[in-house]
């Protein structure tokens, strides 16, 4: 758990503005940084996800952006709609092995109407 | 397809009391791995296993056992539950390299 630390821990943003959620990690030998959904009672979905050879990738109202050199990646949520309200993991993984995922500690979203 | 199933979606249990988390996936995954997730603690590994036959421990194994006889069921043995193995837990599997999917998840309370 110590090799990721994500914040904030709970944000609340009103509808059509922007939610920004950091992730900082330690291991540089991490290679794939996936951002994870998740609703009350169901399991974590990948959202998006970036490799290290790019400092941004967007997908809709989603962006990933990446710094390799201050080892921090954030996601971004433009134009916020209630339903965004979920809870947000990043999951930086270790080598292609399938299995070493590191988990946040998650941010709890609320997005005002 | 189903993707990942788990069984039950609740459980109760007593202290001392031992049963097993069902976890089938029907997309001929080689990595299953079963997560807990507790308030502000994100979700830690318990086991994962890389195929058939083959287990290992991550990161909170103590009190779990698990077993892979076949490719699609990964189970996860309580062996004598205790309070502090309340939590929701979650099975998960992927092709070995791949963002893993995960079940809905077994509400576990033990009193």
């Amino acid at each position: 758990q110590q090799q990721v630390k994500q914040s904030p821990q709970s944000l609340i943003v009103q509808k059509g503005g922007i939610s920004i959620i950091n992730c900082a990690y330690e291991n540089t030998a991490f290679d794939y940084f996936p951002w994870y959904q998740q609703f009350p009672g169901k399991g974590p979905a990948l959202l998006i996800a970036i490799r290290p050879d790019v400092s941004e990738k967007k997908e809709g109202r989603f962006t990933i952006s990446f710094n390799k050199s201050a080892k921090q990646f954030s996601l971004h949520i433009m134009d916020s709609q209630p339903g965004d309200s979920a809870t947000y993991f990043c999951a930086p993984q270790l080598g292609n092995t399938g299995n070493q995922f590191y988990f946040g500690t998650g941010t709890s979203l609320t997005v005002i109407p | 397809n189903a993707g990942v199933t788990q069984t039950p979606k609740f459980q109760v249990l007593k202290t001392g009391q031992s049963m097993t988390l069902q976890c089938a996936q029907d997309m001929n995954h080689e990595y299953m791995s079963w997560y807990r997730q507790d308030p502000g603690m994100g979700l830690r590994l318990i086991h994962y296993s890389v195929g058939a036959g083959i287990t290992d421990q991550g990161e909170v194994p103590n009190g779990y056992n698990v077993s892979r006889s076949t490719t699609e069921d990964f189970p996860l043995r309580l062996l004598s539950a205790a309070p502090s193995q309340t939590s929701v837990y979650f099975c998960a599997s992927s092709y070995l390299g791949g963002s893993p999917a995960f079940g809905s998840g077994t509400r576990l309370t033990v009193v």
